[in-house]
């Protein structure tokens, strides 16, 4: 199986500011990564496919990036409701895998 | 928007078997792959496998000798057998769609303690 590593496991940050996460596979997945965010009690929620492609509807401060084995998820000014819980996942083989989560508070 | 929901028991005993069903509302089951996530309490999200509209499936290895997944496009539902269950698959079970290869619309998810 393909391992997915979150850094960090949590980040504290502000109304503002800019907050980076990184995903790390143990093998290369070129650009098989999805990005989801999950708030408690909810379903996860698709940000980004390809590694890159921001999924319709989802605001611009959401930027992603990487390819091969590192990755990384940008949210450029952190607004009250992005508060969450933030997953990758690779799609480049069975089964597909998540990373363990970050969740990103106050 | 096509929108899914999670149905089945609630509580399961001990070496029983835990069976849930999505629904699926607002389009079809379509040429799209259908897929079955789970999270324990507190923890990250596993995936269990998925389900094409002619019956094909891959499994996670490490579950694939207790699932069964099924799909009746008759019904716009498919469904989840997971066989001699422990405490250790108490979970949300979310059941969602496979749009290419990422999961584009989930269902909210249905608690499933195993407990005796």
């Amino acid at each position: 199986d393909i391992q997915m590593t979150q850094s960090p496991s949590s980040v504290s940050a502000s109304v503002g500011d800019r907050v980076t996460i990184t995903c790390r596979a143990s093998q290369g997945i070129s650009s098989w990564l999805v990005w989801y965010q999950q708030k408690p009690g909810k379903a996860p929620k698709l940000l980004i496919y390809d590694a890159s492609s921001l999924q319709s509807g989802v605001p611009s401060r959401f930027s992603g990036s990487g390819s091969g084995t590192d990755f990384t998820l940008t949210i450029s000014s952190l607004q009250p409701e992005d508060f969450a819980t933030y997953y990758c996942q690779q799609a480049h083989s069975f089964p597909r895998t998540f990373g363990q989560g970050t969740k990103v508070e106050i | 928007q096509v929108q899914l929901q999670e149905s089945g028991p609630g509580l399961v005993k001990p070496s029983e078997t835990l069976s849930l069903t999505c629904t699926v509302s607002g389009g079809s089951l379509g040429s799209y792959y259908w897929t079955w996530i789970r999270q324990p309490a507190g923890k990250g999200l596993e995936w269990i496998g998925r389900i094409y509209t002619s019956g094909g499936t891959n499994y996670n290895p490490s579950l694939k000798n207790r699932v069964t997944m099924s799909i009746d496009t008759s019904k716009n539902q498919f469904s989840l057998n997971l066989r001699s269950v422990t405490a250790a698959d108490t979970a949300v079970y979310f059941c969602a769609r496979v749009s290419i290869y990422y999961f584009d619309n989930w269902g909210q998810g249905a608690l499933v303690t195993v407990s005796s």
